[in-house]
């Protein structure tokens, strides 16, 4: 199975400040993703990528940045936190999609 | 936008007897997926089920996709089925999914 890693796993942010959740996949998939989760949204997806030098939008891609630098890494970037970013985020990787541990993020 | 529509919302079962899952979408799509995930915890994919029906274990997952629905059987339920189930539809030819509210699953001894 494929091994999708994240971090931080638990993330405290302040308003305004900077934020960068990474995502990191062993299994050499070309597609990878950002979703995020809360109670009564469900997961919904933030950004995708089809391979290294690729981003593309999803469905609530306001507030967020995507960079994919190689085939293993995505990272999910937040210039300006905002408390409404305060989620649970899931990075997945492949075509039948495996995800990663999840990232925790509060912004106070 | 999409929709994907699940049900029931939650289920009660005891020990030993069997549930059936369902889940339908709105549009057509190129894949579905089924995960259980528990709570706090990440997704484990169970299926990944473009058509037809296929098993694992006690999970039974099948899919038609001309009327875009698919339904997950678990049988002989175990306390450690609790907890919730989620599917989700592939669209495009990257496979974005669209989930579904899930499936509350408790097992009770």
């Amino acid at each position: 199975e494929a091994a999708v890693t994240q971090s931080p796993r638990n993330k405290v942010a302040v308003t305004g400040g900077k934020v960068t959740l990474s995502c990191n996949q062993t299994n050499n998939h070309n597609n990878m993703y950002w979703y995020r989760q809360d109670t009564g949204h469900g997961l919904r997806l933030i950004h995708y990528s089809y391979g290294a030098g690729s981003t593309e939008k999803g469905d609530i891609p306001d507030g967020y940045k995507a960079s994919r630098p190689s085939q293993e890494n995505f990272s999910l970037i937040l210039e300006l936190a905002t408390p409404s970013q305060t989620s649970v985020y899931f990075c997945a990787s492949g075509a039948e999609q495996f995800f990663g541990p999840g990232t925790r993020l509060t912004v106070l | 936008g999409q929709q994907v529509q699940q049900s029931p919302a939650s289920l009660v079962l005891q020990e030993g007897e069997n549930a059936e899952l369902q889940c339908n979408f709105s549009t057509s799509l190129n894949s579905m997926q089924w995960f259980y995930q528990r709570p706090g915890g990440s997704l484990v994919s169970l299926f990944y089920n473009p058509s037809g029906t296929k098993h694992s274990g006690r999970l039974t997952s099948t899919t038609v996709i001309k009327e875009r629905r698919s339904s997950l059987h678990i049988s002989s339920s175990q306390t450690t089925d609790s907890g919730t189930y989620l599917c989700a539809w592939g669209m495009s030819n990257y496979n974005v999914l669209y989930f579904g509210s899930g499936t509350k699953l408790t097992v009770e001894p």
